[in-house]
């Protein structure tokens, strides 16, 4: 099956600081999904992104299908954007496989 | 902002019993998915529904394990007799199709004694 791969494990940042989660994967995806999943375990949707590239606010993403990875860029980052960022991809099946996720860590 | 549904948002049991998780989604999708999540692990793939029918399912999703939609509204996630090792976080999401993005609920926690 499709292979997920998130890098880093773990970032700790300052408040105000840019970051940039990546997500690398192994096969073609017919979607691709970024969550954020806060502290009390719930699963945010931030971006449906197969392809292209796309901004909320302080956060944005971009996925290069053809080169098999997606970027998730935090800019100005605040204490509440701390947790736990997931890459979910579906290829061929329905399903989404979830990669482990990157922990981010926001300091005053 | 239409949302999936999860409850209880807590569930304590008794190893052997049986559990039912509830969960109601979004009312124009068809797609219907069930995802768990031991703690400090990745999320995974349970169950997919379609068409008041499973159309895909994991290794881990066993004979003690089943799902149903009894109406319009509901779509239920039953662990017959509940291990230790069922512990986790259960997700149940919803899709208007495949390949569309998948809408999560804010998940059950299991808790299995």
């Amino acid at each position: 099956g499709i292979q997920v791969e998130q890098s880093p494990p773990d970032l700790i940042l300052q408040e105000g600081a840019n970051s940039t989660l990546r997500c690398n994967f192994s096969d073609s995806v017919n979607n691709l999904q970024w969550f954020h999943q806060n502290p009390w375990g719930q699963l945010i949707n931030l971006f449906y992104i197969p392809s292209g590239t796309k901004q909320n606010g302080r956060l944005s993403a971009t996925t290069v299908a053809t080169e098999r990875y997606s970027l998730l860029y935090i800019s100005s980052s605040q204490t509440t954007d701390s947790g736990v960022y997931f890459c979910a991809l579906e290829g061929g099946s329905e399903k989404l496989v979830f990669g482990k996720g990157t922990k981010l860590t926001v300091n005053p | 902002e239409p949302e999936v549904t999860q409850t209880p948002s807590h569930q304590v049991t008794q190893m052997g019993q049986e559990v039912i998780l509830r969960c109601v989604p979004i009312s124009n999708h068809l797609y219907f998915y069930w995802y768990r999540q031991i703690l400090g692990q990745k999320v995974e793939f349970l169950v997919s529904f379609y068409n008041n029918e499973i159309s895909e399912k994991s290794e881990i999703f066993d004979d003690q394990f089943s799902v149903e939609r009894p109406d319009g509204s509901n779509f239920t996630l039953k662990i017959r007799s509940t291990k230790l090792e069922d512990s986790a976080m259960y997700f149940c999401a919803s899709s208007v199709d495949s390949n569309q993005p998948q809408h999560f609920g804010d998940g059950t926690r299991l808790s299995i004694l």
